[in-house]
């Protein structure tokens, strides 16, 4: 199963920042939050990862809480083609393989 | 730069058949793994491949076959295609070390008829 939860869909305005939750309770001390994303009919898309401190990258910035059991995804200024389905994922970096959930569908809307 | 293919991108068969789909990596990841993708599951791991020779299982291996004879191909068989095997499916590599980060392909679209 995956070790996130996150909300099954969230509306943002364009150009308004899009702030997406992900509550990672069970998260270990060595184990990374990553995001990815899946725009439609495409593979996904790896967008910005994180192990303590906060992170920021050309796509995305990603807030982690001190405690680390929830993270936020940040796009600052949304556009049309970032809607997609968004997900969470903890893992450690050495691990053979993630688990993804269902993720966050986002839509943008004009 | 061609990354990471997979063919075929469209696929019709029948119950029964066997079928085969690609992937193909240009970067010698060790890594590379194969997920499925139907409405209501998300993606889901079938198989997956530390390096050549290297295969394990993933959350939904039954009816799929795997092998990795060369660190740059992944194929994945269905032995004898059931309709419920209908799905997108997604083949993906990554670095031996580091960060989880994984690539993947642009998905094959099965249909079992």
């Amino acid at each position: 199963d995956a070790k996130t939860t996150q909300p099954p869909s969230m509306d943002c305005a364009e150009g308004r920042a899009a702030n997406l939750p992900c509550n990672h309770s069970t998260i270990s001390g060595n184990e990374y939050v990553y995001w990815y994303r899946q725009i439609h009919s495409q593979g996904p898309q790896y967008i910005i990862h994180g192990l303590k401190n906060n992170e920021t990258n050309e796509m995305a910035s990603l807030i982690i809480t001190e405690d680390r059991k929830s993270s936020t995804l940040i796009l600052p200024h949304a556009t049309l083609r970032d809607t997609a389905v968004y997900y969470c994922i903890v893992g450690r970096g050495r691990d053979d393989k993630i688990i993804f959930g269902k993720g966050t569908r986002l839509h943008i809307l004009p | 730069d061609a990354g990471i293919t997979q063919s075929p991108r469209y696929k019709i068969t029948e119950t029964g058949r066997q079928v085969t789909l690609m992937c193909h990596q240009t970067w010698s990841h060790s890594y590379m793994f194969w997920y499925r993708q139907d409405l209501g599951h998300g993606l889901r791991l079938i198989y997956y491949s530390a390096a050549a020779d290297i295969t394990d299982k993933g959350e939904v291996p039954d009816g799929y076959v795997v092998s990795r004879s060369k660190t740059e191909n992944f194929p994945l068989t269905l032995e004898s295609a059931t309709r419920s095997q209908t799905s997108v499916y997604f083949c993906a590599s990554r670095q031996t070390s580091g960060a989880e980060t994984q690539y993947f392909g642009p998905g094959t679209r099965l249909l079992v008829l």
